[in-house]
């Protein structure tokens, strides 16, 4: 099974600011990777698929980027609806895995 | 609009089944993978199963296989996910999706909550 791991946890930042994520794959995934945001109470929402393509309807502000274990999502000016809990996943390998999560919260 | 709705969650004691349902509407449901995800209280995401378009080739996490069941009814636009000797692990937000590996069309349900307790 792959294992992929968020960093950090926790993201406090204020509106304005840019957010950098990361995910880490224990091997290599190719750009089989996925970012989704989800919000309390929400399902969530896919961001980015193929690792830097971004879904429809989604801000220009959300980019990914990265290729085989390495990955990053960043938000380039945070808006007051971008706080949120971030997750990324991967869709090279069975069983498909999801991150632990990073949560960008008010400074 | 693509609607995806879940039933089936409840209470029910360890060892215990239930079935969950997803009814699908929106799009052709036939064409697509769908896969269960779960999301147990103040914790992450766990993908938990996934089923092909077709029905005849399904995947599970290490944490379940042996114990669920995905199938689909194409021809009712119906997911299902059968649990059996279910365990306190077990406690979480259901939500069944839409699945394309390379594709953007990606879709929830609001989920159902599974409580496994005594």
């Amino acid at each position: 099974e792959i294992v992929l791991t968020q960093s950090p946890a926790t993201l406090s930042l204020s509106p304005g600011e840019r957010a950098t994520l990361s995910c880490r794959a224990s091997q290599n995934v190719n750009d089989y990777l996925a970012w989704y945001q989800q919000k309390p109470g929400q399902a969530p929402r896919l961001l980015i698929y193929n690792a830097s393509n971004r879904a429809t309807g989604i801000p220009a502000r959300f980019s990914g980027s990265g290729s085989g274990t390495e990955f990053t999502l960043t938000i380039s000016s945070l808006e007051p609806e971008d706080f949120a809990v971030y997750y990324c996943q991967q869709r090279g390998h069975w069983p498909l895995t999801f991150g632990g999560g990073t949560k960008v919260e008010i400074k | 609009e693509v609607q995806l709705l879940e039933s089936g969650g409840g209470l029910v004691q360890p060892g215990g089944s239930l079935r969950l349902s997803c009814a699908a509407s929106g799009f052709t449901f036939r064409n697509y993978a769908m896969i269960w995800v779960r999301q147990a209280p103040v914790k992450g995401l766990e993908w938990v199963s996934c089923i092909l378009e077709g029905g005849h080739t399904t995947y599970y996490a290490d944490s379940v296989r042996g114990r669920f069941t995905v199938s689909r009814d194409n021809s009712k636009n119906l997911l299902y996910l059968e649990m059996n000797s279910l365990r306190a692990e077990d406690t979480a937000i259901y939500h069944c999706a839409t699945y394309q590996q390379r594709l953007p069309f990606d879709n929830w349900g609001q989920g159902t909550l599974v409580t496994v307790s005594s």
